[in-house]
Formats: structure tokens, sequence, C-alpha cells
């Protein structure tokens, strides 16, 4: 059983440009999370999703930035007119369904650089 | 903010149990204790979670104390790729949700 992917493993922008994340959630699991980790700090949640809903997006920035889960496909973050700031670590989680464990397992992550 | 508080940092000795505290004085009754690593940048690691049980698995047990107002992971033999930093968060059980990640402990393994 394949691990959470994400890609690409490693996106460089330039200010301005736009920045598009992908994750496939592990085989049977319908719930994704993504979070984000500045340089030299800790890992901040950023949303939630289920297939097609937005579940929790309280850690999201409330301008550039959005995500989807659709019923076919990987789920996609999005950043738009990216900033030096945006530069960190994302990461994808998945979970089950909530018949069974709760745990959330981590892609290797993509490291965005913006110039 | 963090639920749990951690020291920053730890030092094991190759071979030895590594043994990483965690205080968590509010805890609530249907939150869960759970532990990842993050190995050098890496995605974060799922390692082990529990409730009020002690629990055990083939990479740590997790001991819970009565009150659960604290619980340490026990690493049994400690290995030179071990050297992470670890985290352990509270979290509702099979409601889904996020986790709040602290600060962790960076456990170095030394030869």
């Amino acid at each position: 059983n394949a691990g959470v992917m994400q890609n690409p493993r490693h996106l460089v922008r330039r200010r301005g440009q736009e920045a598009r994340l992908r994750c496939s959630p592990m085989k049977g699991h319908s719930h994704v999370y993504w979070y984000r980790q500045l340089p030299e700090e800790g890992l901040k949640f950023m949303v939630y999703l289920q297939k097609e809903n937005i579940i929790d997006e309280s850690g999201m920035p409330k301008e550039r930035f959005s995500a989807e889960f659709p019923k076919e496909g990987p789920s996609i973050l999005r950043i738009q007119q990216v900033v030096r700031g945006d530069s960190a670590a994302y990461f994808c989680a998945s979970s089950p369904d909530r018949d069974s464990t709760d745990t959330q397992y981590f892609g290797p992550g993509t490291r965005l650089t913006v110039l | 903010d963090a639920k749990t508080t951690q020291p920053t940092s730890m030092d094991c000795a190759e071979g030895r149990a590594a043994n990483l505290p965690c205080n968590h004085s509010t805890i609530s009754g249907n939150e869960y204790v759970y532990w990842y690593r993050q190995i050098h940048s890496q995605g974060p690691q799922y390692i082990i979670h529990g409730l009020k049980n002690n629990e055990t698995n083939e990479m740590a047990s997790l001991i819970i104390t009565e009150d659960r107002k604290s619980s340490t992971l026990i690493l049994p033999h400690a290995t030179l790729r071990d050297t992470a930093v670890y985290y352990c968060i509270v979290a509702l059980y099979n409601q889904g949700g996020k986790l709040i990640f602290g600060q962790g402990t960076e456990l170095s393994v030394k030869p």
C-alpha cells in the first residue's frame, strides 16, 4: 500500500507566479490535511478536506491560498501570486474513514522556494 | 497554541532506552495522546497513540500516568536513525481535525 504521495517534491517560483501542490492520499483514505512548515519553525495546520468538501480552513491565509479535493484526482493546494514569505515545506496528510483509526499519515512534503 | 509541553532537547546513548516526557495537564477526557517524529525535514512519521492505558507497538511504548496529565514515550533501544524531533500531541479521536504541533523535543542519539 503506497503511502501519501506529494508532487512536486521541490518547486521554484518567482514572485507573482502561481504554485500548485498536489497530494494523493493513501488508498482508502478520504480525508486530507495540509500543513506548512516555515524555515526553522514548527508545523502549522492549514486546511482539512474531505472529498469535494472543505471541513476546516481555519489555518489558511485569507488571501491567495486555496485548496480543493475533487471527487476524482489528487488534492490541490494553490498559491496565487507567491511572495518570498511563502517559501516553506508544505506537507499533506491523510486519514481513513471514521470507522477505523483516525491516525494521520504524512507525505514527504513539497519544498517551495520563491525567488 | 499547543496543549503540551516538552523539553527542548535530549541526548541518548546508542543502544540505551530513550525516555521522552510530555506534560498535558489540560487534556480532556476524550482526547488521546499522539506521538509523531520528524527526521531531518522529512514528513512527520506516526509513532503511537493512547487514551489511558499503556500502549506498545514495534516502534515504541507509551506510558500515560493515571491522572493523564503526563506521558512518556520510550524507545527501548535507540539507534542513530532515531535522531529526530519528537512531537507529543493531544487530539480528539475518531472525529477528524487538525493536529497542533508544538516545538517538540530534539532527540540526539550519540554513538
